[in-house]
């Protein structure tokens, strides 16, 4: 089946560490996204990468870095810059043209850093 | 630069009542708008979209929405619910504004639908 998988599911990590979320997709998307949701704020965008070795900052790129080293994958490094990680994070993938617009999401990484 | 303003954050419900969910949007230029449901702990899941022609959009699980441009407007709706449809909503706005093929979405804060038996 295709879709994208987000491990592992649920993430503990101690204040100062750095932390790498997983994000594949086997949709052949061109396109992968990294949101990080809190509740009542909806989704905010933190990467986006529209092809292979190529990524842009979103809206909240603060103490977060990515890499986009093959088409299937989109890690997320949480790094001990970012002053609030604990959160929920969505992983996303889109093909070009129209469809861009619509994403499909993963099941998402709940980090807690205490 | 665009919004997306969810109007109500949690909408209590009884089984089998209709429901409507407001979601209103401000942008300068022509947008594309989308509704997606989450449901606890998962990642969320496109219920409808509006690209362009009909107004009206009809999506899955039998919700449609209609795209009003006079009142920037994109209501969910469904006129009978189940108790499975309890989850959060978002409402998504995106331009194309310069013809990029970057499908940048601006999501609202989200609104909790809780379906009571």
């Amino acid at each position: 089946d295709g879709g994208i998988t987000q491990s592992p599911k649920y993430l503990f990590r101690k204040e100062g560490q750095n932390v790498t979320l997983s994000c594949e997709q086997n949709l052949n998307h061109d396109a992968m996204y990294w949101y990080r949701q809190d509740p009542g704020q909806g989704l905010r965008l933190i990467y986006y990468s529209q092809i292979v070795n190529d990524f842009q900052k979103g809206d909240i790129a603060e103490g977060y870095s990515v890499s986009r080293e093959k088409k299937e994958s989109f890690p997320l490094t949480v790094t001990s810059a970012q002053k609030n990680p604990t959160a929920f994070y969505l992983c996303a993938s889109s093909s070009p043209g129209l469809a861009v617009y619509e994403q499909y999401f993963g099941p998402g990484t709940r980090l807690t850093v205490t | 630069a665009q919004s997306v303003t969810q109007l109500d954050s949690q909408v209590p419900v009884f089984e089998e009542a209709p429901v409507e969910l407001r979601c209103n949007y401000s942008s300068s230029v022509s947008v594309y708008l989308f509704w997606y449901v989450q449901y606890p702990n998962q990642g969320l899941q496109l219920l409808l979209k509006y690209l362009s022609g009909s107004t009206l959009v009809k999506g899955i699980n039998g919700f449609e929405a209609e795209f009003n441009k006079s009142q920037t407007s994109f209501h969910l709706r469904k006129p009978s619910v189940h108790i499975s449809d309890t989850a959060e909503y978002f409402c998504a706005v995106s331009s194309n504004a310069g013809g990029t093929s970057y499908g940048k979405l601006t999501f609202g804060q989200g609104t909790i639908l809780t379906v009571h038996p």
